[in-house]
């Protein structure tokens, strides 16, 4: 069985940063591209970042690029998101998704507050 | 990076068919056969979506057959057919870009009568 667990929200100050981890079992993790997605409060879907399998490769929202840098280590078989130069705006649950036919798989989210 | 259009709310009876469309450019929907839609019960912290149509018209196993998906243009469709109060749900597309990047719809919340 899948499972992919998210770690690291938490509240934080604008301006500040935050590191989110996403722990994968249950298939090859090395095989797979894998997303961040975030929710809003009460709010919809927005795709974050992407990284494929090996790390070589990565993708951002034009929201955050600049600002967040994802990573993956194969050997923990962990995804990450650093999320630097955290804005209000950036509050949410961020999700890690695993990426085969479509969004296959999805963490319970981990949530993200940033304020003062 | 807009946001995929879908009609904010949409509702049905049981035993009714219901068809969501997810509109984009031919960038995102109308360049790729990359379309995906999920279905989320509940919009608060700890509901995870659920894939429930990708490539446009394929069924994940373990996915009811009332689900289906279609694509003409730049506009994407889910349908459920035989609507039961458990389809009551949140769903979103989502589209790959010409950017490399992925794009979500606004999301549609369906009301079972």
């Amino acid at each position: 069985e899948v499972q992919l667990v998210e770690s690291g929200g938490g509240l934080v100050q604008p301006g500040g940063s935050l590191r989110l981890s996403c722990a994968a079992s249950g298939f090859t993790f090395s095989s797979n591209w894998m997303h961040w997605v975030r929710q809003a409060p009460g709010k919809g879907l927005v795709w974050v970042s992407r990284i494929n399998s090996d790390g070589s490769t990565t993708n951002y929202a034009d929201s955050v690029k600049g600002r967040f840098t994802i990573s993956r280590d194969n050997a923990k078989n962990t995804l990450y998101l650093q999320m630097n130069s955290l804005r209000a705006e950036d509050t949410a649950v961020y999700y890690c998704a695993r990426a085969y036919r479509g969004f296959d798989d999805w963490g319970q989210g981990t949530l993200v507050t940033v304020s003062s | 990076q807009s946001a995929l259009t879908q009609p904010a709310s949409m509702s049905g009876s049981p035993g009714q068919s219901i068809t969501i469309s997810c509109t984009g450019t031919s960038s995102d929907v109308g360049g790729y056969n990359y379309v995906s839609w999920y279905q989320q019960h509940q919009q608060h912290p700890g509901k995870a979506p659920k894939l429930v149509i990708y490539e446009v018209t394929n069924r994940p196993s373990g996915v009811s057959y009332r689900f289906s998906g279609s694509k003409s243009g730049n506009t994407a469709s889910l349908t459920i057919s035989g609507l039961q109060a458990e389809d009551e749900a949140d769903y979103y597309c989502s589209s790959y870009t010409s950017s490399s990047t992925w794009v979500f719809g606004g999301g549609t919340k369906l009301t079972v009568l």
